[in-house]
């Protein structure tokens, strides 16, 4: 079975510049997830998605972060302009259907250094 | 924020069982202990998760303490590949919870 796929595995940027990340879950997961992970901190989550539609957003600076799932699969992480605290490596998950007891699924991640 | 204590560091002998403590206090009685681990440089992967009874898998078991304040991961025969970033996180049964992981417990496993 086929894991989580992330793509870029790396990315450097400079502050105020534009980055996108992408993930695509375990097939049939309807639930997606991405968290930030700075660097010696466990992973915070940053927006759940189930299928297309947002369950929790309340992490996730807005003013700067955005993040779509087109068609209930592949999802996008964007950030724009990126700040010198975004560097970090961000981290996608899928699970079955959200519910608790579930296993969620990671991704190898995106490691995002802004200059 | 987490709602689990655990120790930063430990270590273990390759071979030897290893026993990661969690202190849980405040545990809700819908709240189910998970345990995940991350590997350097790659995401984490689930490892367990119980309610009040002890579990057992083929990666580890877990020991609830019967009040569900604390518990203790235990990976029987710890090899290298063990070591990693242990986390202990509590959740709860019902709806989509997220999970909201800690500091951990950095275990490393010597030869």
């Amino acid at each position: 079975e086929a894991g989580v796929a992330q793509s870029p595995r790396y990315k450097i940027i400079e502050k105020r510049q534009s980055v996108a990340f992408w993930c695509n879950p375990i097939s049939g997961h309807a639930t997606l997830y991405w968290y930030q992970q700075i660097l010696g901190q466990g992973p915070k989550l940053l927006i759940q998605f189930q299928n297309n539609g947002v369950v929790d957003d309340s992490q996730l600076p807005k003013d700067r972060f955005s993040a779509e799932r087109l068609k209930g699969v592949d999802s996008t992480l964007k950030i724009q302009p990126a700040k010198l605290e975004d560097s970090a490596v961000y981290l996608c998950a899928s699970s079955l259907a959200g519910r608790t007891g579930e296993k969620l699924f990671f991704g190898s991640g995106t490691q995002l250094s802004v200059l | 924020d987490a709602k689990t204590t655990q120790p930063t560091s430990m270590d273990c002998a390759e071979g030897r069982a290893a026993n990661l403590p969690c202190n849980h206090s405040t545990i809700s009685g819908n709240e189910y202990v998970y345990w995940y681990r991350q590997i350097h440089s790659q995401g984490p992967q689930y490892i367990i998760h119980g309610l009040k009874n002890n579990e057992t898998n083929e990666m580890a078991s877990l020991i609830i303490t019967e009040d569900r304040k604390s518990s203790t991961l235990i990976l029987p025969h710890a090899t290298l590949r063990d070591t990693a970033v242990y986390y202990c996180i509590v959740r709860a049964i019902q709806g989509a919870q997220k999970l909201v992981f800690g500091q951990g417990t950095r275990l490393t496993i010597n030869p």
